[in-house]
């Protein structure tokens, strides 16, 4: 079974206005975290954003913040303002309990239009 | 100063060949990992040494072999390359496992001709 689900292979934003990237995750472990990657064209992967299962708050780090929704077990990234930038493939991921393992969903690709 | 560094960033060879990918870290960080990108863009860990300790062996086959000399770098030998080994290679370390983000190489294109 998937235990990360990206539902969106591809979006296209206007430039300017907000974008929900979707992500769902799937654990029977209490002791979780959950984090958003950017992959640009260029092709490196950049560290987004960080939830933790046991989080109060949503994260947020700058335009990027986390809606973590626990019992719905889902973790959209909205990014505000969206920059041309901002263009590129950004994948969900998760870790269980205290394992180093980070397992990815399959990506989104975002396309911010002038 | 680069964080993560792979060498080389593009690998063109022959099937039957054996290649290795270095990567080194110069954050001081613990945990080290192999990721494996396809053509797909799906990304999938492969190993991950924490301290030169093997701690993660994904179901990944034996003629892949990751080595650890120390902490701040691991290196992927691969033998006898096979055309489904074409894909985008990442390295990446954190400060430990867990929940410790992971920072990532620029990775490496192997393709196998």
């Amino acid at each position: 079974a998937q235990k990360i689900t990206q539902t969106q292979p591809g979006m296209f934003v206007q430039e300017k206005e907000a974008v929900t990237l979707d992500c769902t995750y799937d654990t029977s472990d209490p002791s979780y975290g959950l984090f958003w990657y950017k992959q640009p064209s260029s092709g490196e992967m950049i560290f987004l954003i960080y939830q933790g299962s046991y989080d109060q708050q949503n994260a947020t780090e700058g335009r990027y913040s986390l809606n973590f929704q626990k019992a719905r077990k889902s973790a959209n990234l909205v990014i505000s303002a969206s920059q041309l930038g901002d263009s590129a493939m950004y994948f969900c991921a998760m870790r269980e309990g205290s394992a180093s393992k980070i397992i990815f969903g399959s990506g989104t690709r975002l396309s911010i239009r002038p | 100063d680069t964080a993560v560094s792979q060498t080389p960033k593009y690998l063109v060879t022959q099937m039957g060949n054996d290649k290795s990918i270095k990567c080194e870290q110069n954050l001081g960080h613990d945990t080290m990992y192999w990721y494996k990108q396809d053509s797909k863009k799906f990304l999938k860990i492969m190993f991950s040494y924490n301290n030169k300790e093997l701690i993660i062996n994904e179901t990944v086959p034996n003629r892949f072999s990751p080595k650890s000399p120390d902490k701040a770098h691991l290196n992927l030998h691969i033998n006898s390359l096979e055309l489904g080994d074409s894909a985008v290679y990442f390295c990446a370390s954190s400060l430990k496992g867990g929940s410790y983000e992971q920072y990532f190489g620029p990775g490496t294109r192997l393709t196998v001709t």
